[in-house]
């Protein structure tokens, strides 16, 4: 079955320490992206990839840093120098980055919390 | 400065009855809007779209309304389950820049959460 695949769903971080979120999938798509929510709040873009090889900055880009080797994955690493890094991220992917009428597909999550 | 707003936390409806769901944007430059539907500890599912040539699409118990001119979007759920009951967010996208290039990230509203008793 096609999909999108988060791993781990809870991870716990202690303070200092980088940590790295896995996003794979196997749909095909071109564009992938991570976001984040915060209680209250809607989700709000971390980066964006629109092709391998290729990622941008989004709105709240600050202590994260991600890499897109290959198609099927993009990594998100949350570094010690992101001031709140407790949070529910998503990611996400869609067919392409600059095709109109796209919906994104969105994996399960992973909770992080900083211990 | 948030872009697009749902100013409604949340939304308690009977069974049965219709569940609105609303959303408000400032810039005209968006063209597709979406409705996700989301439960506790999982990824928003995609629901429902509408294009900006549109003012209305339909699929089963779900209508998206968009009022252009107003800039506002709302989600008709009738009947409403107890299985509906989750969070909704509106998302608009892809933005369409001055060159007339699409950009595919995805603006969302804060979400509201529907609860539907039985």
């Amino acid at each position: 079955d096609g999909g999108i695949t988060q791993s781990p769903k809870y991870l716990f971080r202690k303070e200092g320490q980088n940590v790295t979120l896995s996003c794979e999938q196997n749909l095909n798509h071109d564009a992938m992206y991570w976001y984040r929510q915060d209680p209250g709040q809607g989700l709000r873009l971390i980066y964006y990839s629109q092709i391998v090889n290729d990622f941008q900055k989004g709105d709240i880009a600050e202590g994260y840093s991600v890499s897109r080797e290959k198609k099927e994955s993009f990594p998100l690493t949350v570094t010690s120098a992101q001031k709140n890094p407790t949070a529910f991220y998503l990611c996400a992917s869609s067919y392409s980055f600059s095709f109109t009428n796209t919906e994104a597909f969105f994996g399960q999550g992973t909770r992080l919390t900083v211990v | 400065d948030q872009q697009v707003k749902q100013n409604s936390p949340s939304l308690s409806v009977q069974e049965g009855r219709i569940s609105i769901l609303n959303c408000d944007y400032t810039n005209s430059m968006f063209d597709y809007f979406l409705w996700y539907k989301k439960y506790p500890a999982e990824g928003p599912t995609f629901l429902i779209s509408i294009s900006s040539i549109k003012d209305k699409n339909e699929d089963g118990r779900f209508t998206v309304f968009l009022n252009k001119s107003a800039k506002h979007l709302s989600l008709h759920i009738v009947p409403s389950q107890p299985g509906d009951s989750a969070v909704y967010f509106c998302a608009l996208g892809p933005q369409v820049s001055a060159g007339g290039t699409s950009y595919g990230k995805l603006t969302f509203g804060q979400g509201t959460i529907l609860t539907v008793h039985p």
